[in-house]
């Protein structure tokens, strides 16, 4: 039982390299989100998605880029990376929202230390 | 635009102590509050709460929500040192996405406890 994996673990990239943070769940849920978390801020939405071929952008979306082409996949693309990009990131997944009013448990990976030089 | 305030940020305390932990929050038609464990890695699901004056436990782990006053505790008791980590709170608002599947989630910046033998 995989849950949710992310790749790579760690990374260390120049300013202006380009990369994709990779997100898969086996568990058939709908919704996936990237969040970001530095010291003191917490966790903040990059971008979320409800199902395959839907994302939308979350609170802090600028410098990255998403797609949901499979309800399993949900990749994160820093196009050019910047310093302020240095971060601990978490892809998330849950059930669909409308499943239940109060919302379903959302499950974390166990994140990806980014940092860019 | 939806807030979740946790107290305090850190708090250090001697292993068999009691803490209690809080969150208050100012979100658009709220509809549940989740609270995390983060050691190292992922946040992993501790509680969540969608009635007021309903106490959910797990073992020494308790929590409460109060819809009126817009807030919750988490109450550690008789703790120990595998309970040092970062206990987040977040908490589910509207519905951003008119497909109705946007989780709304909004998180705190989270409450470093650490516990000393």
């Amino acid at each position: 039982n995989a849950g949710v994996t992310q790749t790579p673990k760690f990374q260390v990239l120049k300013t202006g390299q380009s990369m994709t943070l990779q997100c898969a769940q086996d568990m058939n849920h709908e919704y996936m989100s990237w969040y970001r978390q530095d010291p003191g801020m917490g966790l903040r939405l990059i971008h979320y998605s409800v199902g395959a071929g839907i994302t939308d952008q979350g609170e802090v979306p600028n410098g990255y880029n998403v797609s949901r082409s499979t309800t399993e996949d949900f990749p994160l693309r820093l196009l050019s990376a910047a310093p302020s990009q240095t971060s601990v990131y978490f892809c998330a997944s849950s059930y669909r929202v409308g499943l239940s009013p109060s919302g379903n448990t959302i499950y974390f990976g166990e994140g990806s230390w980014l940092t860019v030089v | 635009e939806d807030k979740v305030v946790q107290s305090p940020l850190s708090l250090v305390v001697h292993e068999g102590d009691t803490v209690t932990l809080n969150c208050s929050y100012e979100v658009t038609n709220f509809r549940s509050l989740l609270w995390y464990k983060q050691e190292k890695k992922a946040p992993t699901f501790l509680f969540m709460l969608t009635s007021s004056g309903i106490e959910k436990k797990s073992g020494r782990l308790s929590s409460i929500l109060d819809k009126k006053e817009l807030f919750s505790i988490l109450n550690i008791t008789a703790t120990q040192t595998g309970d040092s980590a970062v206990y987040l709170c977040a908490v589910r608002g509207s519905y951003m996405y008119s497909g109705g599947g946007a989780d709304g989630l909004t998180f705190g910046k989270g409450t470093h406890l650490i516990i000393q033998p």
